[in-house]
């Protein structure tokens, strides 16, 4: 059964940084793309960035490009989102998602989110 | 970027109504449409890849449809457990983009 777990959320101020993880399990990680999805308070959901299955293909949002950064170790079967220069309108869950086979952003599963609280 | 409306951005229904969401695309996405399920304090469940094809497990009540610009998400006989927010979203072009969302409320 495929499994992500994400974690490194929490509180910072604007401007500080954060570093999420996102453990999977159930799958060979290293066949599939993953990305990451937010959900500020109330709101719909937003893609954020991506990763092909070998990790050279990296895609962003223009909300957080210059700003995140997405990678994967294959060794420990985890996803990685780095967020620098955080602001207020980065607060939301954030949600790790693997993609189905053969492609790079058709999402099937997701993670249970982990929230992220930009505030002064 | 793919900018996706949804509509209605809410309905109300009753158990046993026939649902249906539009979701229409501002560029051509051939059939790269996917559709999800969100209820309050969970995470997105994803029910439609590729416009018309099931995910695993996912009930036959669901369906979909449409290509290129003009989607629909069909719930051919509403149950309790689907009151929720539908999403639609284009895997076509980065970057991705979801629809508004759509909310099914209890009539």
């Amino acid at each position: 059964e495929v499994e992500l777990l994400e974690s490194g959320g929490g509180s910072v101020q604007p401007g500080g940084s954060l570093k999420l993880s996102c453990a999977a399990s159930g799958f060979p990680f290293n066949t599939y793309a993953m990305n990451w999805v937010r959900q500020a308070p109330g709101k719909g959901l937003e893609w954020v960035s991506g990763t092909t299955i070998n990790g050279a293909g990296m895609h962003y949002a223009d909300s957080v490009r210059g700003r995140f950064t997405i990678s994967r170790d294959t060794s420990k079967n985890t996803l990685y989102l780095e967020m620098n220069s955080l602001r207020d309108e980065d607060t939301a869950v954030y949600y790790c998602t693997k993609a189905l086979l053969g492609t790079n952003g058709c999402f099937d599963s997701w993670g249970q989110g982990t929230l992220v609280t930009v505030s002064s | 970027d793919i900018q996706m409306t949804q509509s209605p951005p809410s309905l109300s229904a009753s158990v046993g109504d026939r649902v249906t969401i539009t979701c229409r695309a501002s560029q051509a996405i051939n059939i790269y449409l996917a559709w999800f399920q969100q209820k309050p304090g969970k995470a997105p469940k994803s029910l439609i890849y590729g416009a018309s094809s099931l995910q695993s497990g996912v009930p036959s009540r669901f369906s979909g449809s449409g290509s290129g610009t003009d989607f629909t998400l069909t719930i051919s006989s509403l149950q309790p457990e689907d009151f929720a927010t539908y999403y639609c979203q284009q895997y076509k072009l980065h970057p991705l983009t979801f629809g508004g969302g759509t909310k099914v409320e209890m009539k």
